[in-house]
């Protein structure tokens, strides 16, 4: 089982606001990162750190931090929006890299 | 533009190994670590291991230790990743990135993929 832990389906309606959660001990002390993938293709970093979205990536993806819970927001949801969510970051011990299971994201 | 690319496909019987090539370009090769992330058919990302591209110094998951051997080759700015004594659960795409310059666990940019079969 993974140190991180995501719920696997969240819905959304299209234009509503949705978050996507990540719990893990580590969290407590480190950061997450998030990743979306869509179909056939490879991750892509949306959001990292304290408050840093990668170029290109619209500001309707945001993230916060509370406690040992990752939070990605996204405000006002698009139909591009829908795909699979992925936070890592830090296992329990500080060594290793760890992923969440993984959120499928639907927007209706 | 940072450009991490991958072979598509690779085809492989059990017990066999697996070496796998990504060549990078668009920056400085030196400067920025590179990981293996695999993905199995319908599940989620599995972190395989680290190469450092200075140094050469590699650090492969605990799972994958023994069995995963990770070099690189400054002169065409390529990593690389040989998994040994491949079993039909290795099956999946496998996946290079980069490090962002903030550290890791923050992956930038990633390749496009290798889809890794393992079948007699």
């Amino acid at each position: 089982s993974s140190e991180l832990t995501q719920d696997p389906g969240v819905s959304v309606a299209l234009g509503q606001t949705v978050t996507i959660t990540c719990q893990g001990d580590r969290l407590r002390r480190d950061y997450a990162s998030w990743y979306q993938q869509k179909p056939g293709q490879a991750p892509l970093l949306v959001f990292f750190g304290k408050n840093n979205r990668p170029s290109g990536i619209p500001d309707r993806f945001s993230g916060s931090a509370s406690g040992n819970t990752a939070s990605l927001t996204i405000t006002g949801a698009q139909a591009e929006d829908e795909a699979d969510y992925y936070c890592n970051s830090r296992d329990n011990r500080g060594d290793h890299v760890v992923f969440g299971g993984g959120t499928r994201l639907t927007v209706l | 533009q940072v450009q991490l690319v991958q072979p598509g496909t690779e085809v492989k019987e059990p017990g066999a190994s697996v070496k796998l090539s990504c060549k990078a370009s668009g920056y400085s090769f030196t400067k920025f670590f590179i990981h293996w992330v695999r993905q199995a058919p319908g599940q989620g990302l599995e972190w395989m291991g680290i190469i450092n591209p200075t140094s050469g110094g590699a650090y492969p998951a605990p799972q994958f230790q023994g069995r995963v051997t990770m070099n690189r080759d400054t002169s065409t700015s390529t990593v690389f990743m040989e998994l040994s004594s491949l079993r039909s659960d290795d099956a999946a795409v496998y996946y290079c990135a980069r490090e962002h310059s903030d550290g890791w666990p923050t992956f930038d940019f990633w390749g496009q993929g290798t889809v890794v079969t393992v079948s007699s």
